[in-house]
């Protein structure tokens, strides 16, 4: 199984501020990445594909990068509805795994 | 707008079999997409259970694959998901997803099923 490593676990942030959220995969993915929001009690959502492609309908404030084993997402000014849980997901192999998570608070 | 809507029980007996099903509106189940199931245990990650084409061909979580079945009805536009000799590990909310070259695009709302006598 390729693991995906999600750092922070957790972080506390302020309305504007710039958020950086990490992904590592245990082996090399290409670009075979994706990033989906979670608010409570509601389905993920996709927010990047492809590492770094923005699903439609996304606020540009997002965006993804890496490619390989080391991915982020970053959220360049944090808006009040961005405060959510956030998964990475590999679909380079059959056996699709996500992250853990990274649930960012307000601060 | 595809939109998907899962429905079943939502408590089933330790040894018992949960049986799920996803219907698909807005878009047809025989398009060039695979159709997921996804479950989520309360306050915990995500995890792939498998997945189903319109042809039939499926893909399952190893982890699970003794136990899982996936199948696919295009007369009704849905598809289902049976997992037997379930266990209170499995209660989780569990969700349909539609992919797309790898993403999943579209979710069903999910549907919290828990086991338990």
């Amino acid at each position: 199984d390729i693991q995906m490593t999600q750092s922070p676990s957790s972080l506390s942030a302020s309305v504007g501020d710039r958020v950086t959220i990490t992904c590592r995969a245990s082996q090399s993915i290409s670009s075979y990445l994706n990033w989906y929001q979670q608010k409570p009690g509601k389905a993920p959502k996709l927010l990047i594909y492809g590492a770094s492609s923005l699903q439609s309908g996304v606020p540009s404030r997002f965006s993804g990068s890496g490619s390989g084993t080391d991915f982020t997402l970053t959220i360049s000014s944090l808006q009040p509805e961005d405060f959510a849980t956030y998964f990475c997901q590999q679909s380079y192999s059959t056996l699709q795994t996500f992250g853990q998570g990274t649930k960012v608070e307000i601060k | 707008q595809v939109q998907l809507q899962e429905s079943g029980p939502g408590l089933v007996k330790p040894s018992g079999t949960l049986s799920l099903t996803c219907a698909v509106s807005g878009g047809s189940i025989s398009s060039s997409n695979w159709w997921n199931w996804v479950r989520q245990p309360p306050g915990k990650g995500l995890e792939w259970i498998g997945e189903i084409y319109h042809s039939g061909s499926t893909n399952y979580n190893p982890s699970l694959k003794s136990r899982v079945t996936i199948s696919v009805d295009k007369s009704k536009n849905q598809f289902s998901l049976r997992l037997s000799s379930v266990t209170a590990a499995d209660t989780a909310v569990y969700y349909c997803a539609r992919d797309m070259e790898g993403r999943k695009d579209y979710w069903g709302q999910g549907t919290l099923v828990t086991v338990s006598s």
